[in-house]
């Protein structure tokens, strides 16, 4: 089945950092890419919508100059938490939409810990 | 904007029980996908429902979405522990932004060998 590479899986930085996740379609070309933020025991909160070539899509209170995203190539999307705080520590999720449409696919997530 | 609300948070079982997580939404769906996610895992991908009135299964899982294409349950058989983690609704509208998915806030499945 369809994969979503994501890495690196596990990230633990000082206050300030900044930190760049990538997600790879790794069998497939996907045009849209999510970006999802998930807190301990709470669920997925769509941060942003990365389309190749283009502009991502913020949600509402998602800053984009806090969450720079680049969807450079069919297969690679990225997400760098720029000056990250503590507040940042989170769970970081991408997903890349199939060619069909649907379902998303899931990457394995990027867990964020900010000292 | 658009939210899909689900219940229970949490459910606890006994091995062999049966479990069913609901949820339901304001607004009329274009389609509802289910995910479930293990401890420290991601999302996996279950199951989408499309028809009004729609019934899937798969093995002891079935899967309903309501003829108004507001609600949706799943339904486990005889529960086993392989079926601990977080079930996700996550529902689809119509119209611009289609393609993304509103998760339920996801039922936790504990059960108890």
């Amino acid at each position: 089945g369809a994969v979503v590479s994501q890495h690196p899986s596990r990230v633990i930085c000082k206050s300030g950092t900044s930190v760049k996740i990538e997600c790879r379609s790794l069998d497939f070309q996907a045009t849209t890419m999510f970006w999802y933020r998930q807190f301990p025991k709470q669920s997925l909160m769509l941060m942003a919508t990365s389309n190749e070539g283009s502009k991502a899509t913020y949600e509402q209170g998602v800053e984009k100059d806090k969450f720079l995203i680049n969807h450079a190539s069919l297969t690679l999307s990225t997400l760098t938490v720029t000056s990250a705080h503590p507040e940042d520590s989170s769970f970081y999720i991408c997903s890349a939409m199939d060619p069909s449409g649907q379902p998303q696919h899931f990457g394995d997530g990027t867990r964020l810990s900010i000292l | 904007g658009q939210q899909v609300m689900q219940i229970p948070q949490y459910q606890h079982v006994q091995e062999g029980e049966d479990f069913t997580t609901y949820c339901n939404s304001s607004t009329t769906l274009s389609n509802i996908q289910w995910y479930k996610q293990r401890p420290g895992g991601h999302p996996v991908f279950l199951i989408q429902l499309v028809k009004s009135g729609e019934v899937k299964k798969q093995k002891r899982l079935t899967f309903q979405f309501g003829e108004a294409k507001k609600n949706s349950s799943l339904h486990i058989t005889a529960t086993q522990t392989t079926d601990v983690g977080t079930y996700f609704c996550a529902g689809s509208y119509s119209g611009a932004g289609s393609y993304q998915l509103t998760f339920g806030k996801g039922t936790k499945l504990s059960v108890i060998p």
